[in-house]
């Protein structure tokens, strides 16, 4: 079936450490996402990438990082600098290229970090 | 900056009762809107997109209108079941790769 993979599903850090999340997708789509979910708040944009080898910040993009080697791949590392990374994580991918339309959203089903 | 405003935050109907959930936005220079669903621990189930040029999508039992004018989508449920029970978010494509999301609104459907 295609879709979006994220791993792991839940994941816990002790201060200090980086960890990286992953995200794969088998849906052939050009632009990938990540972005951030806290409770009562809408989600927030990390970074973005629309072609392999390209990325861009988003809203919250301190104290994260991203790479984009392959299409189907969009891994983020959560740094020691990101001050509050306890989250919920969701990657989505979309079909579109424009620059001026994000075209239909899907998601993955999310990992789940906490800092204890 | 899109700013995206979902109200209430929380809903609660008896089974059978159509819902009706409210979306406003403050930049009518949007290019698209998605209405999803979210179960507690799960990403995001995209219902329905309308693109600006559009003024509603229907799928099954689910409508979605766009008034750009007045800054206000509506998503509308028919005859609500349990099953319905989640919370729906709204996200307005802008100019760029960002949608700009509302805190979304918890429905319980009681049976």
């Amino acid at each position: 079936d295609g879709g979006i993979t994220q791993s792991p599903k839940y994941l816990f850090r002790k201060e200090g450490q980086n960890v990286t999340l992953s995200c794969e997708q088998n849906l052939n789509h050009d632009a990938m996402y990540w972005y951030r979910q806290d409770p009562g708040q809408g989600l927030r944009l990390i970074y973005y990438s629309q072609i392999v080898n390209d990325f861009q910040k988003g809203d919250i993009a301190e104290g994260y990082s991203v790479s984009r080697e392959k299409k189907e791949s969009f891994p983020l590392t959560v740094t020691s600098a990101q001050k509050n990374p306890t989250a919920f994580y969701l990657c989505a991918s979309s079909i579109s290229t424009t620059t001026a339309n994000t075209g239909e959203l899907f998601f993955g089903e999310g990992s789940r970090l906490t800092v204890l | 900056k899109q700013e995206v405003t979902q109200i209430p935050a929380a809903l609660s109907v008896p089974e059978g009762e159509n819902l009706v959930l409210n979306c406003s936005f403050t930049d009518s220079a949007i290019y698209n809107l998605q209405w999803f669903r979210q179960d507690p621990g799960k990403g995001l189930t995209s219902l329905l997109l309308i693109q600006s040029s559009q003024r509603e999508q229907t799928s099954g039992r689910l409508n979605a209108s766009l008034d750009k004018s007045s800054g206000r989508s509506t998503l509308y449920i028919a005859a609500s079941q349990p099953g319905d029970s989640a919370t729906y978010l709204c996200a307005f494509g802008s100019n760029d790769y960002k949608l700009s999301f509302g805190a979304g609104t918890t429905v319980t459907v009681r049976a």
